[in-house]
């Protein structure tokens, strides 16, 4: 079955202790992206990436970081997680052949960070 | 301005009902187009792409006017199992990525009995 999964799907921490959400899809997609959705400003892109080594900033890569080793992973890594970034994370994969590009989202992951 | 705008509803209407969606977006650019579909605390889903030429898929009707960067999304005969957020979303070539998404922010549909 094709998929997105992510890991964990909830997660409540403290401020300033690392941790990394993972992103993992099987369709072999070129494309990975990160995204928060929050109350009332919707779907906003952290980082994405276009291949494997290739990965680039999004609306609001603050206080985050990803690494793309793999063509199949993508994690999201938040070194000293403050309380503004708890929401609820999306990840999503596409290829990148033609226009129409539809994206595949993970099930989401909600953190909570105290 | 917002690359791609939807009024957030929410838009309440009775079973049976037909309603209507909008989205506009900013980039003259862009190229292709889709409607999402997100359930509470879930993630979005691909409802259709738009076409220029308008496409139908069951009960859902997506038009798209380009001179206009208007997109449109028609439900009729609304059942219960329609209310969700609606997500408007288009698709760009830019001088740095190549590609990038714009979503809306949604538009909250209830279907009430």
């Amino acid at each position: 079955e094709a998929q997105v999964t992510q890991n964990p799907r909830y997660l409540i921490t403290v401020t300033g202790k690392k941790l990394t959400v993972t992103c993992s899809q099987n369709m072999n997609h070129e494309y990975m992206s990160w995204y928060r959705q929050d109350p009332g400003l919707g779907l906003r892109q952290i980082y994405y990436s276009m291949n494997v080594e290739v990965t680039d900033k999004g609306d609001v890569p603050e206080g985050y970081k990803v690494s793309r080793k793999e063509k199949r992973n993508f994690p999201l890594i938040l070194e000293s997680p403050s309380p503004n970034q708890t929401s609820l994370y999306f990840c999503a994969s596409s290829s990148l052949g033609g226009l129409g590009r539809t994206q595949y989202f993970g099930p989401g992951t909600r953190l909570l960070v105290l | 301005r917002k690359e791609v705008e939807q009024d957030p509803g929410p838009f309440n209407v009775p079973e049976g009902a037909t309603v209507a969606f909008n989205c506009t977006y900013s980039n003259s650019a862009s190229q292709s187009f889709f409607w999402y579909r997100q359930d509470c605390r879930k993630e979005p889903k691909l409802l259709m792409s738009v076409y220029s030429s308008g496409n139908e898929d069951g009960r859902f009707t997506a038009q798209l006017n380009r001179a206009s960067q208007y997109i449109s999304l028609l439900i009729r005969d609304s059942k219960l199992s329609d209310s969700a957020t609606y997500l408007c979303v288009v698709n760009f070539m830019n001088s740095n990525s190549g590609y990038a998404l714009n979503f809306g922010k949604g538009t909250s549909l209830l279907v009430t009995p």
